[in-house]
């Protein structure tokens, strides 16, 4: 159990209304990002965060927000959800890298439909 | 270049067969690497790390070839329990890890 959790495991949700997903983690981990996948594209990263209040873009970035608050928690919000964002969102989290391990471990997902 | 290719697949192979799986990737700087598998519908998870020349894992070997940017991973003695998408994973030493989009083997009866 890698203790990444995310919530909601599905979501049903309309065009143009916001959407906030949550990742929970309980091992410390410094590093979490938020990643889709899409049939075809493999895991794109979304949004990432390297501390507390710190946070950086990924590849596809446009229309997401990111916050994170305090070390376990990582949110990401879908400011007004379009169709093109329905997609399997996953959750990882990870140690800091000069602990030589950059490995990352995985949340259930997150199965989002807007529509 | 993409930053990592790996072969979609499927790879179809019998129960008890030897299959190899291999990735390229396009920044010479990357030190690490890891194998990921993940099953249908579920999320990744780690197979093995890669920190030097190769690794051992059972029926699992990694091989990393630096002069030609490849790292392959095979799979000894297949069960149907191998079914899976393994995704391959260069660390460069960036805050982030790029994966590629996996290669799906299909472990037959």
């Amino acid at each position: 159990d890698a203790g990444i959790t995310q919530s909601p495991r599905h979501k049903v949700t309309e065009t143009g209304t916001p959407v906030t997903l949550r990742c929970h983690q309980t091992e410390n981990h410094r590093y979490m990002y938020w990643y889709r996948q899409d049939p075809g594209h493999g895991l794109r990263l979304i949004h990432y965060s390297y501390g507390v209040k710190d946070t950086d873009k990924g590849e596809v970035s446009d229309g997401y927000s990111v916050s994170r608050s305090k070390t376990e928690d990582f949110l990401l919000t879908l400011e007004s959800a379009t169709s093109s964002q329905t997609s399997v969102y996953f959750c990882a989290a990870g140690g800091d890298r000069f602990e030589a391990k950059n490995i990352q471990y995985f949340g259930a997902g997150t199965r989002l439909s807007v529509l | 270049r993409k930053e990592v290719e790996q072969d979609p697949g499927p790879f179809n192979v019998p129960e008890g067969a030897t299959v190899a799986f291999n990735c390229t990737y396009s920044n010479s700087a990357s030190q690490s690497f890891f194998w990921y598998r993940q099953d249908c519908r579920k999320e990744p998870k780690l197979l093995m790390s890669v920190y030097s020349s190769g690794n051992e894992d059972g029926r699992f070997t990694a091989q990393l070839n630096r002069a030609s940017q490849y790292i392959s991973l095979l799979i000894r003695d297949s069960k149907l329990s191998d079914s899976a998408t393994y995704l391959c994973v260069p660390d460069t030493g960036r805050r982030a890890l790029t994966f590629g989009s996996g290669t799906r083997l299909q472990v037959q009866p």
